[in-house]
């Protein structure tokens, strides 16, 4: 069974451009979450997917970002525009059941803004 | 004070070493909570759930304590292959049950 995927691993972009990360989660999962882990600090929570629903967006940090998931299957994180802060490693998990259950983690995106 | 606190390490261990992680969490509501582990840019990957009865699996022993809000992993006999990050995890279960919040995490290396 393939895993969470991301793409792209890698993007490096300079401030004020636009950026868009996708995920892919596990076939059948429900479930999909958005993290992320600047540089020094521990790995927050940004949003919850239910399907195509937006469950919870409260670690969502500004209007700036923005979070899809059109047909509840993959899900895209845009970034507009890019600010220095916003470098860090994007990670995206799915799980199939919330009630408890292990999140399933993506390799992640490294997103470098200069 | 952050809601998931973990012991700061580096933890430097040499191998066939017994090494104990220690993990407190500040919402009382909280209700499943884990320990995943993370290799060097790599993506997290869960080690153990925790339960209140304790749970060993192998060499690790997870054990949580919710009147002290304390979580705690023991890695017995340490292996080279057990240098990584360890996190400690604490969900909301099922009111708010899609945020997860992270520790900071603590780094293991294990030596020759």
């Amino acid at each position: 069974e393939a895993g969470v995927t991301q793409f792209p691993s890698h993007s490096v972009i300079e401030k004020g451009q636009t950026v868009t990360l996708r995920c892919d989660p596990i076939s059948g999962h429900d479930n999909l979450y958005w993290y992320r882990r600047v540089m020094g600090k521990e790995i927050k929570f940004l949003l919850h997917f239910v399907k195509e629903s937006k469950q919870d967006e409260s670690g969502m940090p500004n209007n700036r970002f923005l979070a899809e998931r059109t047909g509840g299957t993959y899900s895209t994180l845009k970034v507009q525009p890019a600010e220095l802060e916003d470098s860090g490693v994007y990670f995206c998990a799915s799980s199939q059941d919330i009630r408890l259950e292990e999140q399933y983690f993506g390799p992640g995106t490294r997103l470098t803004v200069t | 004070r952050k809601e998931v606190e973990q012991d700061p390490g580096p933890f430097n261990v040499p191998e066939g070493a017994t090494v104990a992680f220690n993990c407190t969490y500040s919402n009382s509501a909280s209700q499943s909570f884990f320990w995943y582990r993370q290799d060097c840019r790599k993506e997290p990957k869960l080690l153990m759930s925790v339960y209140s009865s304790g749970n060993e699996d192998g060499r690790f022993t997870a054990q949580l304590n919710r009147a002290s809000q304390y979580i705690s992993l023991l890695i017995r006999d340490s292996k080279l292959s057990d240098s990584a990050t360890y996190l400690c995890v604490v969900n909301m279960g099922f009111t708010n049950a899609g945020k997860s919040t992270f520790g900071d995490g603590t780094t293991l290396t294990v030596k020759p």
